[in-house]
């Protein structure tokens, strides 16, 4: 069990730009989830998986914001014409099935700087 | 969406018992009550989780009264190491249900 992983870990662009990222959950996790956090704050939640389907879209998740988890295992995240309030950190956390209640198991994050 | 209220931060002495309390005064039925730490730059990590009464493992222990409205989070004996935020969360468990707030940030002093 290898845990989370998350590529880039950090990732600097110029305001206008997309960026993409990666989240590979622990195997065999059905659940996957995005986060983003913002300095001082606790992690705000931005959509959710189970297995291929995204079940749950925050508000926060502006049309410039899309994810998709293609085969239900790992997810990619892209943000298009990146502003400056994109930059943060954007957590991946993932969940096993069969649970009553939900233990979820973060990635280290992404974090983004927009110029 | 039951949301949560936590002291913003909390310094303690190494070795002593810590106790962050939290309140939660719409929780619902079917929510469970759940600890995460977080380190600087990594994310958040599971502690422990309950729904009643008292929970206990290797790492902490979760007290909650009969009404819910409150749980209370204990580390025993903390180290330099357990210096990080800790989050309250209530939720039914799955998809958007949990709600992180601001935190606890615990500073342990030596």
């Amino acid at each position: 069990d290898t845990g989370v992983s998350q590529d880039p870990r950090h990732k600097i662009t110029k305001r206008g730009q997309n960026v993409t990222f990666r989240c590979d959950p622990i195997s065999e996790h059905n659940r996957l989830y995005w986060y983003r956090q913002t300095l001082g704050q606790g992690p705000e939640f931005l959509t959710y998986f189970q297995n291929e389907a995204q079940l749950e879209k925050s508000r926060l998740l502006s049309d410039r914001f899309s994810a998709e988890r293609p085969k239900g295992s790992f997810s990619t995240l892209e943000i298009q014409r990146t502003e400056q309030g994109d930059s943060a950190m954007y957590l991946c956390a993932s969940s096993p099935p069969g649970q009553v209640t939900d233990t979820q198991y973060f990635g280290p994050g992404t974090r983004l700087t927009v110029l | 969406l039951a949301k949560t209220t936590q002291p913003i931060s909390m310094d303690s002495y190494e070795g002593q018992e810590v106790n962050i309390t939290c309140s939660h005064n719409n929780i619902a039925t079917n929510d469970y009550i759940t600890w995460y730490q977080q380190f600087p730059s990594q994310g958040p990590r599971f502690i422990i989780q309950g729904y009643k009464t008292k929970v206990t493992n290797e790492v902490a222990s979760l007290f909650i009264p009969a009404d819910r409205k409150s749980s209370t989070l204990s580390l025993p004996r903390v180290s330099l190491s357990d210096t990080a935020v800790y989050y309250c969360l209530v939720g039914e468990g799955t998809g958007n249900q949990f709600y992180f707030g601001t935190g606890t940030s615990l500073t342990v002093i030596p």
